[in-house]
């Protein structure tokens, strides 16, 4: 158990509905970071959150959007969802930054239908 | 840019016996930093091995160990007595210095055979 907890841990929508999956960091962890697993894709960055600030964007959609809370929690919105959202998507989280620290939640799985 | 690759989708491995699997990394960056994972069927990423690119010394971590040879810009795995429990998608990463995000490559599926 890493520490990082991600909920739901499944989520089944159909196409041009809105979720948020959540992820809760370590203890003490300010870095949160959302990662992509897709079947054509594999596993891409999404955005980087260092102590409620952005710090770094990667691949992420437009239709996507992230915030990380005062308590550090963070939340991934996606929005227009469509069949090739579905994926894992994973949540890590690093007291500072510095890929070494990162700590992987167990992934939300989303399926759109 | 950084580019991981990783060029055998899938590899076979008797238990009890060693397996090399293959990463090469592209990047202009000076300082930068390569990682293993392992994705069990169950789906979570469990982090392995690290070697910095300033290391000296080939990192190693009980039963796993990082080939790296910077000239040739690879960042091998080997697992060193295969057990059944090591049959999962491994994943070479890589950080860009001062990035603090991944960059996967496509992974390998390791099957360890009884």
């Amino acid at each position: 158990d890493s520490g990082v907890t991600q909920t739901p841990k499944h989520l089944i929508t159909a196409t041009g509905q809105r979720v948020t999956l959540r992820c809760s960091p370590r203890s003490g962890d300010l870095s949160v970071y959302w990662y992509q697993q897709s079947l054509d894709q594999g596993l891409q960055f999404l955005i980087h959150y260092y102590n409620g600030e952005e710090r770094a964007k990667g691949n992420i959609l437009e239709r996507f959007s992230a915030q990380q809370f005062p308590d550090l929690h963070s939340e991934l919105n996606l929005s227009s969802l469509e069949l090739g959202d579905s994926a894992l998507y994973f949540c890590a989280s690093s007291v500072s930054g510095g890929a070494y620290e990162q700590y992987f939640g167990p992934g939300t799985r989303l399926t759109v239908t | 840019a950084q580019k991981i690759t990783q060029t055998q989708p899938g590899m076979f491995v008797q238990e009890k016996e060693a397996v090399t699997l293959d990463c090469t990394y592209d990047t202009s960056d000076p300082s930068y930093g390569l990682f293993w994972y392992k994705q069990p069927s169950s789906g979570e990423m469990i982090f392995l091995i690290y070697q910095g690119s300033y290391d000296q010394q080939n990192a190693t971590e009980g039963r796993y160990s990082l080939n790296f040879q910077k000239a040739r810009k690879s960042a091998n795995l080997v697992i060193s007595a295969s057990q059944l429990g090591d049959s999962a998608m491994y994943f070479c990463a890589m950080e860009g210095a001062g990035s603090y995000q991944l960059t996967f490559g496509k992974g390998t599926k390791l099957s360890v055979i009884p």
